[in-house]
């Protein structure tokens, strides 16, 4: 089975601009969860998508949003782009929403904002 | 709430020397605690999780963990490491109340000399 792929891999952006990052879960997995990962905050949880509805919420601005589709693809979009922004940002994946099951996480992607 | 803390930031060891990377947790819930691993420039990778039954989880690669309910503890240990073991590791508990989302503690980095 492929694993999770996350697009882009790496992007750039100024201050003030808008993002969108892709997701896709491994085949029959409806869960994805999404994080930030900062060196001085280390990793954070943003929010979880199962079957096209938002299921959990982390602690950030609403400038973060996201979505998933009916193949459970899903996207983050951050507006407003602040340079605290600039992170990795991790999708993991997970048959289903319960928390005993274990999350795939992609290779993220790396959003620099400038 | 629930927490994570690992007690070391940088733990550097000689190869083939053993290995005890420390996490304690707080909850007021029933957990579920995993180890992930973080190689440079890559996603997390699961190591062991802890869901229920036996107190002591073992890996593929020979790390092993052993969940201790009195001192809130999930320490990870290998008897011997290799140079290969260097990554960042982290500690993680999900809960019933949260679907989705993994709490993870700061990490530690685990540098492995010849």
């Amino acid at each position: 089975k492929a694993g999770v792929t996350q697009t882009p891999r790496y992007l750039i952006k100024t201050r003030g601009q808008q993002v969108t990052l892709s997701c896709s879960p491994i085949s029959g997995h409806r869960s994805v969860s999404w994080y930030q990962q900062t060196p001085g905050q280390g990793l954070q949880f943003l929010f979880e998508y199962f079957s096209e509805t938002q299921r959990n919420k982390g602690n950030f601005p609403g400038r973060f949003s996201g979505r998933q589709f009916s193949n459970s693809r899903s996207e983050m979009n951050v507006s407003t782009l602040e340079l605290g922004d600039s992170a990795l940002y991790l999708c993991a994946s997970s048959q289903y929403s319960d928390p005993s099951y274990e999350q795939y996480f992609g290779p993220g992607t790396r959003l620099t904002v400038t | 709430a629930q927490s994570v803390t690992q007690l070391d930031s940088q733990v550097p060891v000689f190869e083939e020397a053993p290995v005890e990377l420390r996490c304690n947790y707080s909850s007021s819930v029933s957990v579920y605690l995993f180890w992930y691993v973080q190689y440079p420039n890559q996603g997390l990778q699961l190591l062991l999780k802890y869901l229920s039954g036996s107190t002591l989880v073992k890996s593929i690669n020979g790390f092993e963990a052993e969940f201790n309910k009195s001192q809130t503890s999930f320490h990870l240990r290998k008897p011997s490491v290799h140079i290969s073991d260097t990554a960042e590791y982290f500690c993680a508990v999900s809960g019933s109340s949260n679907t989705g989302k993994l709490i993870f503690g700061q990490g530690t980095t685990l540098q492995v000399k010849p």
